[in-house]
């Protein structure tokens, strides 16, 4: 079993539509997670981080966590064509600064 | 700031050659992080150091693969003898950890280089 799974895609949805993306991880003594966006050919970039069980909004962007179910969730509201690229989800597991990457969701954007 | 700085951006060289990659972190940040990503495997940590001191280098491949942190503002990654196999995209990141004030939970986030593209021959 992989330590951080997600869901290749592509996961397409049209412009103004909410898309969801989702990563299950391992680990359950694992206490950060991230989730990082990776334009094609460029490198990855962090946008949102969450650490306790809930959601946590900024802008755009909802980041969901439920530790007993061993679930993150990212949910991006009005999507754009610019919101298209590789989603990482990341958590920390084996050490605080230990951080293990899923293999990425590609969400397209529609217009 | 600058951000993270890789060098070379792009590197072509022949199978046995010895290659050189190279990393300046974020002023202040304490940790740095090699990384390595192809299609199949997705970003894979290499190894971390904290403090220039290697940390874990349990993901760093076999023998030929060596990194060092001689300053808190210089890395190297270096492979002897390059392989085919070896071609990725290989990402250096720095982060500083501080305990998020309501969780204690280690916050951090990583910045990443814009990574060093490496292609063996």
């Amino acid at each position: 079993q992989k330590e951080v799974e997600q869901n290749s895609g592509p996961l397409s949805v049209p412009e103004g539509a909410i898309a969801s993306l989702n990563c299950t991880y391992s680990d359950r003594g694992s206490q950060s997670f991230f989730w990082y966006r990776q334009y094609s050919g460029k490198s990855p970039e962090l946008i949102m981080s969450i650490y306790s069980n809930g959601d946590k909004e900024d802008g755009r962007f909802t980041a969901q966590l439920n530790k007993a179910s061993q679930y993150v969730s990212l949910l991006i509201r009005d999507s754009q064509p610019s919101d298209s690229a590789t989603y990482l989800c990341a958590v920390n597991s084996g050490g605080y600064q230990k951080v293990t990457f899923g293999t990425g969701t590609k969400l397209q954007v529609i217009p | 700031d600058a951000g993270v700085i890789q060098s070379p951006r792009h590197e072509v060289t022949e199978m046995g050659q010895e290659v050189t990659l190279r990393c300046k972190p974020i002023s202040g940040h304490d940790y740095l992080f090699w990384y390595r990503q192809t299609m199949m495997r997705g970003l894979e940590l290499l190894i971390y150091f904290n403090n220039n001191v290697p940390i874990d280098d349990s993901g760093m491949p076999e023998d030929r693969f060596s990194a060092k942190m001689p300053n808190a503002s210089f890395s190297t990654l270096k492979i002897q003898p390059s392989e085919p196999r070896d071609s990725a995209v290989y990402f250096c990141a720095s982060s500083f950890i501080f305990s998020h004030p309501g969780t204690g939970a280690p916050n951090y986030g990583y910045t990443f280089g814009s990574g060093t593209r490496l292609t063996v021959v």
